[in-house]
């Protein structure tokens, strides 16, 4: 089946670390994703990783990925108030046609 | 920019009426995938077309329709307008890795 669960919301305080979590249903899955949506604009690609990787960090940004459990994090580094925004991940899975299931997207609020 | 181009920004338009969101991919992309977000549904695919073919087909309403012309710009049809239908509704075009990479959407608000 295809579900992707993310929690709503997440604030922290800006130079901390941010981990955003994401629980995914379809163990067919090959690659995940991450991206992000600053308000009145469109879906910006963050990262995304294989669905055989445990771990991808680029630059600020740290992806895990704990296939067993279905587990997705994304953590930012350092983080400032320009990363305010909401996070959604999506997984693409085998079947229909290469489409990604989104998440339900959790909102980031960071704060001086 | 995404080099995924989205028109109109916005739509204003009243219940019952038709409307047409045209999408252009980026330059050499093939693919073109319709998502619709909304409050209460969040992002929900609607369609996928590749070179001209309808590949997959998500969440669409029998109301709405799409089509990608041999230039490879697509074309929403949002018909019989209700008010449940104002969203934003995006178009992406896809990399080989399989990540979609998208327009800047057109808000659509139905009266």
């Amino acid at each position: 089946g295809e579900d992707v669960e993310q929690s709503l919301f997440l604030s922290v305080r800006e130079g901390d670390s941010s981990v955003i979590n994401c629980t995914y249903t379809d163990s067919s899955s090959t690659y995940l994703y991450w991206y992000k949506q600053e308000p009145g604009a469109g879906l910006q690609l963050l990262t995304y990783i294989f669905s055989n990787m445990d771990m991808k960090q680029d630059q600020r940004l740290t992806v895990l990925l704990n296939k067993k459990d279905k587990h997705l994090s994304l953590r930012i580094a350092d983080t400032q108030t320009g990363d305010s925004a909401i996070y959604f991940c999506a997984e693409r899975f085998t079947g229909g046609g290469n489409k990604l299931t989104f998440g339900t997207g959790t909102q980031l609020k960071v704060e001086l | 920019d995404s080099g995924v181009t989205q028109t109109p920004k916005h739509l204003i338009t009243a219940t019952g009426q038709r409307v047409t969101l045209r999408c252009s991919p980026r330059s050499g992309d093939l693919s073109v995938y319709w998502y619709q977000q909304s409050l209460d549904q969040g992002l929900q695919f609607l369609i996928q077309y590749y070179n001209g073919e309808e590949r997959a087909k998500g969440n669409i309403l029998e109301r709405f329709s799409a089509q990608q012309f041999p230039d490879l710009h697509s074309e929403l049809n949002l018909s019989s307008l209700e008010l449940g239908d104002s969203a934003l509704y995006f178009c992406a075009s896809s990399e080989p890795s399989g990540s979609l990479i998208f327009g800047p959407g057109t808000r659509l608000t139905v009266l």
